[in-house]
């Protein structure tokens, strides 16, 4: 059984739509990430979730949403779309607690491509 | 502003040889460092960490050596082996308040020759 999973993984789509990606964990984690690579493959970090609450939000556009209806899930929605938000999103998961030590699992990647 | 950097786009190793990744920081904060390994079309997959109160974590044919003054940390492979051939990714943690974040380099990409 996959671990961390996202779906579409693969989002064609024209400037100005709003598009959403999921990803869900099965691992029983309580916190959640979201990770863009961008055309530099540098990975950064945009959101984070603990036990539904957020917890970190970068500086990224308010164009980009975060939603975790549940520990399970963390959604990303993404309204107004631009050329320069085509990357790779990976979603991301960590066991309970917070301690330096604990490792995140990644899901495959979404593959968000914006003509 | 990058505060973790991999230098090395690429490097070619042949099968047997040892692999040298490398990987500098900037952030004094960083007090763990975690070397992520990738596939394509694959999300990373943790390969093997420290903590900064170390200087060195082996794991099979894989060990992570951590030079704090010098702000470096390097990845050796050894035995190498083809499906070692991966993107490489170096990262690294602080800890308190950080919410686990980690601050990824650019990636090495790795090809082991048979």
């Amino acid at each position: 059984d996959t671990a961390v999973s996202q779906t579409p993984k693969y989002l064609v789509t024209q400037m100005g739509n709003d598009k959403s990606i999921k990803c869900e964990q099965n691992l029983g984690h309580d916190t959640m990430y979201w990770y863009k690579q961008d055309s530099k493959k540098f990975l950064k970090i945009m959101f984070s979730y603990n036990n539904k609450e957020l917890i970190i939000n970068e500086t990224v556009p308010n164009r980009f949403s975060p939603k975790s209806p549940d520990k399970a899930h963390l959604n990303l929605h993404i309204n107004s779309l631009e050329l320069g938000d085509s990357a790779v999103y990976f979603c991301a998961s960590q066991r309970p607690g917070l301690a330096v030590k604990e490792t995140q699992y990644f899901g495959p990647g979404t593959r968000l491509l914006v003509l | 502003d990058q505060q973790v950097k991999q230098n090395s786009p690429s490097l070619s190793v042949q099968e047997g040889r040892i692999s040298i990744l490398n990987c500098d920081y900037t952030n004094s904060m960083f007090d763990y460092f975690l070397w992520y390994k990738k596939y394509p079309a694959e999300g990373p997959t943790f390969l093997i960490s420290i903590s900064s109160i170390k200087d060195k974590n082996e794991d099979g044919r894989f060990t992570v050596f951590l030079n704090k003054s010098a702000k470096h940390l390097s990845l050796h492979i050894v035995p190498s082996q083809p499906g070692d051939s991966a993107v490489y990714f170096c990262a690294a943690k602080a800890g308190g308040t950080s919410y686990g974040k980690l601050t990824f380099g650019q990636g090495t990409i790795l090809t082991v020759h048979p």
